[in-house]
């Protein structure tokens, strides 16, 4: 199974402040990576895809990039309504993994 | 508009069974592949089961091989997940969540409400 560690777990960061998530996998993926926004309560949301596509509406300022086994997620100006759980997924063999998740939280 | 309503949840006693159900509108549930997504409290996501757009494939997390099997009535437009000997550690939200292109794997552009299943004694 390919592993997928996401760092940090957890960040505490101020409105407009720039956020970047990590993503490493444990054999190479190529692009075959997407990030999730999950709030509580909610079912995740699609806001990356194939590693750095912008998903249909989803604003500029989240952003992706990386292949093979690491990858990275930017907010690039955090806005109050993007605090949230974030998780990274791998597609590019079964299982399907995703990373433990980076919450976060307003400073 | 798509849409993926799911029922079925609920309390269950460990050894009994349930089926979820997740009912799709807006697209074409037979071109595409279907998952089962399930988040434990306070956890993070935990991958279940795939089905092929046609039935013909599955798939599953070793934690439920054997236990789980998941099937889809094209015709109703409606995904399932048949849960048997349920475990304490099975207790989570579970969501259906539909691919976004026409294939097995790939990234979840939209996802049932989820329904909560607690297997307690």
């Amino acid at each position: 199974d390919i592993q997928m560690t996401q760092s940090p777990s957890s960040l505490s960061a101020s409105v407009g402040e720039r956020v970047t998530i990590t993503c490493q996998a444990s054999q190479d993926i190529r692009n075959d990576l997407n990030w999730y926004q999950q709030k509580p309560g909610k079912a995740p949301k699609l806001l990356i895809y194939d590693a750095s596509n912008l998903e249909t509406g989803v604003p500029s300022r989240f952003s992706g990039s990386g292949s093979g086994t690491d990858f990275s997620f930017t907010v690039s100006s955090l806005q109050p309504e993007d605090f949230a759980t974030y998780y990274c997924q791998q597609y590019d063999s079964l299982p399907l993994t995703f990373g433990g998740g980076t919450k976060v939280e307003i400073k | 508009q798509v849409q993926l309503v799911q029922s079925g949840g609920g309390v269950v006693q460990p050894g009994r069974s349930l089926r979820l159900s997740c009912a799709a509108s807006g697209f074409t549930l037979s071109n595409y592949g279907m998952h089962w997504v399930r988040q434990a409290p306070g956890r993070g996501l935990e991958w279940v089961a795939v089905i092929s757009y046609d039935g013909s494939n599955k798939y599953y997390a070793d934690s439920v091989k054997g236990r789980f099997t998941i099937s889809r009535d094209n015709s109703k437009n409606t995904l399932y997940l048949q849960m048997d000997n349920l475990r304490p550690e099975d207790t989570a939200v579970y969501y259906c969540a539909k691919v976004s292109r026409i294939a097995v794997a790939g990234a979840f552009d939209y996802w049932g409400q989820g329904t909560l299943v607690t297997v307690s004694s």
